[in-house]
């Protein structure tokens, strides 16, 4: 079973912090996805990383995908209260985006 | 132009009974995805349609079927409900296999007692 672990479960931080989430596997994935989701609502995709050694930035967020394609990590700068909410990481096994397998999360609290 | 529309968004039932989800896709859409939450096991991959056919299928029982019709929505049946059951279904849509991003739903949000 390919598993992907996420670190840190949880994280509460002051506004103005940095922070890093990690996204492990030990198999490889043709992409991997970031999606962010808040209460009540569905995920919504950040970005898509596909080569390996990628690095896309998206304002404050930097996502970096392992030179392997086994692992990946998003980094926050500045963060905000509006950065709250859980972040998803996801990778998909050829080429069908449909069939995601997700991390747990990391649940994200940016304290004012 | 109009996101993903699952009804109902709440639900709950008994042990034993059984509950169709539906699914609108994004219009042009036609690839459709359903995802069971959970807060101990995450999201998990229950099944994919495209073109009224079943393309790939998670780990689940044989309780969980869905199927989609030929205006590319999508229903979701659980049968014999279990306090398992209880989680966040989700569905998502994209244009097509493989074409790049999902679109998530807000949820139908299943409490069995």
């Amino acid at each position: 079973t390919q598993l992907l672990e996420q670190s840190p479960q949880f994280l509460s931080i002051q506004e103005g912090e940095n922070l890093t989430v990690y996204c492990n596997s030990s198999s490889v994935f043709s992409s991997l996805q970031w999606y962010r989701q808040e209460p009540g609502e569905g995920p919504v995709l950040l970005v898509t990383v596909v080569t390996g050694g990628e690095v896309k930035k998206l304002k404050r967020l930097t996502f970096q995908f392992g030179d392997a394609r086994k692992d990946s990590s998003l980094h926050i700068t500045a963060a905000q209260p509006g950065d709250t909410g859980l972040y998803l990481c996801a990778g998909a096994k050829g080429g069908s985006q449909g069939n995601l397998i997700f991390g747990k999360g990391t649940k994200l609290s940016v304290k004012p | 132009k109009a996101g993903v529309t699952q009804t109902p968004r709440y639900l709950i039932k008994t042990r034993g009974q059984q509950v169709t989800l539906s699914c609108s896709p994004i219009s042009g859409h036609r690839s459709v995805s359903w995802y069971q939450q959970t807060p101990g096991q995450g999201l998990q991959f229950l099944f994919e349609y495209f073109s009224e056919t079943q393309r790939n299928k998670g780990n689940f029982p044989g309780r969980f079927s869905g199927r989609q019709f030929s205006n590319s929505r999508s229903e979701m049946n659980v049968s014999t409900l279990e306090l398992g059951d209880s989680a966040l279904y989700l569905c998502a849509s994209s244009l097509a296999i493989g074409a790049g991003e999902l679109f998530f739903g807000e949820g139908s949000r299943l409490t069995v007692l």
